[in-house]
């Protein structure tokens, strides 16, 4: 069946303005997460929805970024007044349940001009 | 909260030699621990995981042990092939949350 797919695979936008990416998750997977993925870096977490549950924020590196989920299945991550160091690669991965496996998608790369 | 210590940055080993990386973390309820691998310019992939009621894991050339007294686990891959080089990433899941923290990685180079 189809992966996890994100849209735009890239993406270069000027300092200040906002930026909206997608993710489309596999069919049934009620967990999908974020993460930001810096050049050479980690996987770092930013933000998870499993189910009907209130979303675990504590990643969001800032008041800019927000993330949506709308009928549990595709998620919307935006990030405002884009800055320099918002440049990075941003992954989407789901998971059947949220305790297991997680299935990522291609990534958007992110340059802030 | 949950910290994630992932050593060594860079690994170098000859083709047909084990590699060995070890992450630490500092909650002891956590449970599982996945390894993920990413090929260049390729999306992360699971290629083993342990849950903390067993100490070993195996498949095939690949293998992950977990120490819950101490606190870390440990990927080990044995004869290593050049398909084997990568970035390798640890990741521990939260206690009580589906929230995962992951390892800075390590790059594993095969040379052959």
């Amino acid at each position: 069946g189809a992966g996890v797919s994100q849209s735009p695979s890239n993406k270069v936008t000027e300092k200040g303005k906002d930026v909206e990416l997608r993710c489309d998750p596999i069919s049934g997977h009620t967990a999908l997460y974020w993460y930001r993925q810096s050049l050479g870096q980690g996987l770092e977490f930013l933000i998870y929805f499993q189910g009907n549950s209130a979303p675990d924020k504590s990643g969001l590196p800032s008041d800019r970024f927000s993330a949506e989920r709308t009928g549990g299945s595709v998620s919307t991550l935006t990030i405002q007044r884009t800055q320099q160091e918002d440049s990075a690669v941003y992954l989407c991965a789901s998971s059947p349940r949220g305790a297991g496996e997680q299935y990522f998608g291609p990534g958007t790369r992110l340059t802030v001009t | 909260g949950e910290n994630v210590e992932q050593h060594p940055s860079t690994l170098s080993v000859q083709e047909g030699d084990s590699a060995v990386i070890k992450c630490t973390y500092s909650d002891s309820a956590s449970n599982y621990f996945p390894w993920y691998k990413q090929e260049l310019g390729k999306r992360p992939q699971l290629i083993i995981d342990i849950r903390s009621n067993v100490g070993e894991k195996k498949d095939q050339r690949i293998a992950v042990t977990l120490n819950k007294t101490a606190k870390h686990f440990s990927l080990h891959i044995t004869e290593t092939q050049p398909e084997d080089s990568a970035v390798y990433f640890c990741a521990v899941g939260v206690s009580g949350t589906y929230k995962y923290i992951f390892g800075t990685g390590t790059r594993l180079k095969v040379l052959a």
